[in-house]
């Protein structure tokens, strides 16, 4: 069966380190990945998109890689702050004519100070 | 700017009863969407309107109903509420339905159904 798994515990870290946050999924075959944070009680926000044949993306302190063979994106926040506090959520396209998103259950990080 | 409002906040339910989700976008987009969020499940879709005019269902379509009243407007209908239903409900639109667009996010209406 389809699925994206993102790991349901939450990460916890130290305030400027690297946060590293990984999206794995079966049975798809998405020519898009996206990842969305989202802060209690309010809607999802796009932070990144990754094409199939990007092998990296990079926004100020975010970087997001897209391995096509592992099936798996991972999410990168450098000196992270406790600002950046929340729920990541991965999407991905499901490879078929819909182009409809399909989207992880988000994985929650907390930034100590 | 307002980008995607949801009315209401928050509503209670009792099992049977009806109730319309409103949603409006004012950044011109084509494709609107409604998801439901439950804790441990992600954001599943319910249905979505690839452009005023059309509608087509998700992946969770039953015991809801929607209407792209025009293209700002996309409204959701739970007609015989059902406690299953108590979850948090987002709109979202986006300039197309691709995966290549990123989606715009309301801020969500917390339904309770007892």
């Amino acid at each position: 069966s389809q699925k994206i798994e993102q790991n349901s515990e939450a990460l916890n870290i130290q305030e400027g380190k690297t946060a590293t946050l990984t999206c794995n999924y079966t049975n798809y075959s998405p020519a898009y990945l996206q990842w969305y944070r989202q802060d209690p009680g309010r809607g999802p926000v796009f932070l990144l998109l990754i094409r199939e044949n990007e092998k990296e993306k990079r926004k100020e302190r975010l970087k997001v890689t897209f391995d096509t063979t592992l099936k798996q994106s991972l999410f990168h926040i450098t000196a992270s702050q406790p600002a950046d506090s929340a729920t990541y959520l991965c999407a991905l396209d499901r490879g078929d004519s819909s182009y409809k998103l399909i989207f992880g259950s988000g994985t929650r990080l907390l930034v100590r100070p | 700017n307002a980008g995607v409002t949801q009315t209401p906040k928050f509503q209670v339910l009792k099992t049977g009863q009806s109730m319309t989700l409103q949603c409006a976008q004012d950044m011109n987009h084509n494709s609107m969407y409604w998801y439901r969020q439950d804790p441990g499940m992600g954001l599943r879709l319910i249905y979505y309107s690839a452009s005023e005019g059309t509608t087509d269902k998700g992946e969770v379509p039953n015991g809801y109903n929607v209407s792209r009243l025009n293209k700002r407007e996309f409204s959701l209908r739970l007609e015989s509420a059902a406690p299953s239903q108590t979850s948090v409900y987002f709109c979202a639109s986006s300039e197309v339905t691709s995966g290549r667009d990123e989606q715009y996010f309301g801020p969500g209406t917390r339904l309770t159904v007892t």
